[in-house]
Formats: C-alpha cells, sequence, structure tokens
C-alpha cells in the first residue's frame, strides 16, 4: 500500500512570492491533516479535513494561508505571498475513522521543506 | 501551542543500552501517542495508549500513562544505533476538538 505522497519535496522561493504543496493521502483515508514543524519543534496543526470539508482552521493564518481537499481526496496547500517566517517544514497526515471519539494513528508524508529568502 | 512536554530535551546512550523518554501534559486526554522522526523524514506512528489503559508494549517498546500525574514514559529497549531519531509524544483530545498535539521532541543519540 502506498503511503502519504507530498510533493514537492523541497522548494526555494523569494518572499512575496507565492507557493504551493500538493499532498495525496492514503487511499480510504477519510481525514487529512496539514501541519508545520519549525526546526527543533514539533509539527503543529494548520487544518485538518473530514472528507472535503475542513472542520479545524483555527491555526491557519487565513490571511496568507489556503487550502483546499477537492473531492475529499487530494489537497493543496498554498501560501500568498510567502514571508520569511515561513520557511519550516509542511507535513500533511492522514488517518482512517478516529478511535474511539479520539484521533487515531496518523500515516505522515516525508514533507515538504520551504526555504523563504 | 504545544501541550507535551518531553523529557530529556537530548539523551545519548550506548547500543544495548536502555533508552527512557517522558513526557508531560497539563488537559485531559483520550490517548496518547509516540512517534519517531528521522532525519529529514516525516513522523512514524510508534505506539498508542489510551486513558484508560496504563502500560503498552511493541516489540521493543513500553509506554505507561499515568492520568493523575498527567505523564507517560516511552521505554526502548536494548537500543540499536537504527533508533537514532527524534521521539515525539502526542496527545490525542475528543470532541469537536478532536486532533493530536505534539511536543517539541527528545532526540535520541544511540553510539554504537
Amino acid at each position: 500500500e502506498a503511503g502519504v505522497v507530498q510533493s514537492p519535496r523541497y522548494k526555494i522561493i523569494e518572499k512575496k512570492q507565492p507557493v504551493a504543496f500538493w499532498c495525496n493521502p492514503i487511499s480510504g483515508h477519510n481525514t487529512l491533516y496539514w501541519y508545520r514543524q519549525n526546526l527543533g519543534q514539533g509539527p503543529e496543526l494548520l487544518i485538518r479535513y473530514e472528507n472535503e470539508e475542513a472542520v479545524d482552521d483555527s491555526q491557519l493564518p487565513k490571511d496568507r494561508f489556503s487550502a483546499e481537499r477537492l473531492k475529499g481526496v487530494d489537497s493543496t496547500l498554498k501560501i500568498q505571498p510567502a514571508e520569511l517566517g515561513d520557511s519550516a517544514v509542511y507535513l500533511c497526515a492522514s488517518s482512517s475513522r478516529p478511535l474511539a471519539g479520539g484521533p487515531g494513528e496518523q500515516f505522515f508524508g516525508p514533507g515538504t521543506r520551504l526555504t523563504v529568502l | 501551542s504545544q501541550q507535551g512536554e518531553e523529557d530529556p530535551q537530548a539523551l545519548s546512550i550506548q547500543e544495548g543500552e536502555n533508552a527512557t523518554m517522558n513526557c508531560s501534559y497539563k488537559t485531559s486526554i483520550n490517548n496518547l501517542q509516540w512517534y519517531r522522526q528521522n532525519s529529514g523524514r516525516g513522523l512514524v506512528h510508534l505506539i498508542l495508549i489510551r486513558s484508560n489503559e496504563r502500560e503498552k508494549h511493541s516489540g521493543r517498546l513500553r509506554v505507561t500513562l499515568d492520568t493523575s500525574k498527567k505523564s507517560s514514559s516511552l521505554l526502548i529497549t536494548a537500543s540499536r544505533a537504527a533508533d537514532t531519531a527524534s521521539y515525539f509524544c502526542a496527545t490525542g483530545h475528543t470532541g469537536a476538538n478532536s486532533k493530536l498535539t505534539f511536543g517539541k521532541g527528545i532526540t535520541l543519540s544511540v553510539r554504537p
């Protein structure tokens, strides 16, 4: 079974430029997450989707970040315009049905390392 | 915000020794999970322990959970060089806020 696929793996852009990340979750996983991981820190949730609905986007900086999950499968995360502080690794994860009311095991992609110059 | 706090921040041991990592958290949880991250890679799930469980084993891994102290520990027995990685605890919450909140991680180095 294929894991979570993300592209690109690396991206270097200049500030004020737009950038987009793509994620293909594990087949059959209804829940999709986007995380941001700064150097030396744990992942921080940006947005969570249940099928095509964004059910938790409270941590998404909506002035410059946007996300979509068309048809409840693939997802795209966009930053426009990028700022220096956006340099981080952007991780996508997916999971199947929640476990007894709580989040179950999450499967992570390899991430996209973004460098904003 | 990151709820889980791991301790120590870094750990260096000799191959064959046991490694113990601790995690403390602040609010009530549904479950607690441990993940491993090798350099430059995504996170890999290691083990999940529910709030009504006290101990769980998986291969060389042993996880304990003390909800009265709001703490968990991860024990890796007979460590190997391949165990060198960052380890994260993540607290799982229920309801509308059903999500994982990760700690900052522990860097484990296992010397051959």
